[in-house]
């Protein structure tokens, strides 16, 4: 199956910080999504995002799939940012199976 | 905005116990799944339904089962709990079983953290 790898697995940013976590994965994707949990475990879905650039407020993603990656750009980063970063991706022909990252944990101090 | 509900935060369990994780969603989308997750490990998908009474097995099925009565409700069952059960369960559900799309992408419920002793 496809291997997905994330950046860096821990990361600590004082407020006001940009940030750029990087997703690497093994095969062609047609579906690759990012995801934020919070500390008390939520996760939401942040971008879907098999190919180009989005932007939603002060996060922004690209995901450039010829060359299997994906990066996520958090700017002026505040506390509430903090929490964990997965990202999600799956094959032609996965249907409803997402192989998830293992996460980049991103702490964000005052 | 679309609510997935898991009816226990926190459950404490014996070995060889049976447990019922229940899972609700109130949008009535079609797809409904069960990952677990674990430190260094990620979500990994235990099972996923396309619609009542139907039923496919993720990546690690092994030692669970579901149900799938009611196209809002989606269990999760441990016939007989095990130490290496303990994780952190969370139901997710989408529109629909199409691929997926800016519309079409999965909602988490709050997790439930099962400890088996």
């Amino acid at each position: 199956g496809i291997q997905v790898e994330q950046s860096p697995p821990d990361l600590i940013l004082q407020e006001g910080a940009n940030s750029t976590l990087r997703c690497n994965f093994s095969d062609s994707v047609n579906n690759l999504q990012w995801f934020h949990q919070n500390p008390w475990g939520q996760l939401i879905n942040l971008f879907y995002i098999p190919s180009g650039t989005k932007q939603n407020g002060r996060l922004s993603a690209t995901t450039v799939a010829t060359e299997r990656y994906s990066l996520l750009y958090i700017s002026s980063s505040q506390t509430t940012d903090s929490g964990v970063y997965f990202c999600a991706v799956g094959g032609a022909g996965t249907a409803s199976k997402l192989t998830f990252g293992t996460g980049t944990r991103l702490q964000v101090t005052l | 905005d679309v609510k997935v509900t898991q009816s226990s935060r926190y459950l404490v369990k014996r070995t060889g116990e049976k447990v019922f994780l229940e899972c609700v969603q109130d949008m009535d989308h079609e797809n409904m799944f069960w990952y677990r997750q674990d430190p260094g490990l990620g979500l990994r998908l235990i099972y996923f339904s396309y619609d009542v009474k139907m039923k496919e097995k993720g990546d690690i099925p092994e030692g669970y089962s579901v149900s799938r009565e009611k196209k809002e409700r989606f269990s999760l069952i441990l016939e007989s709990a095990s130490t290496n059960q303990t994780s952190m369960y969370l139901c997710a559900s989408r529109p629909d079983r199409g691929e997926f799309s800016g519309a079409n992408v999965l909602t988490f419920g709050a997790g439930s953290r099962l400890t088996v002793l």
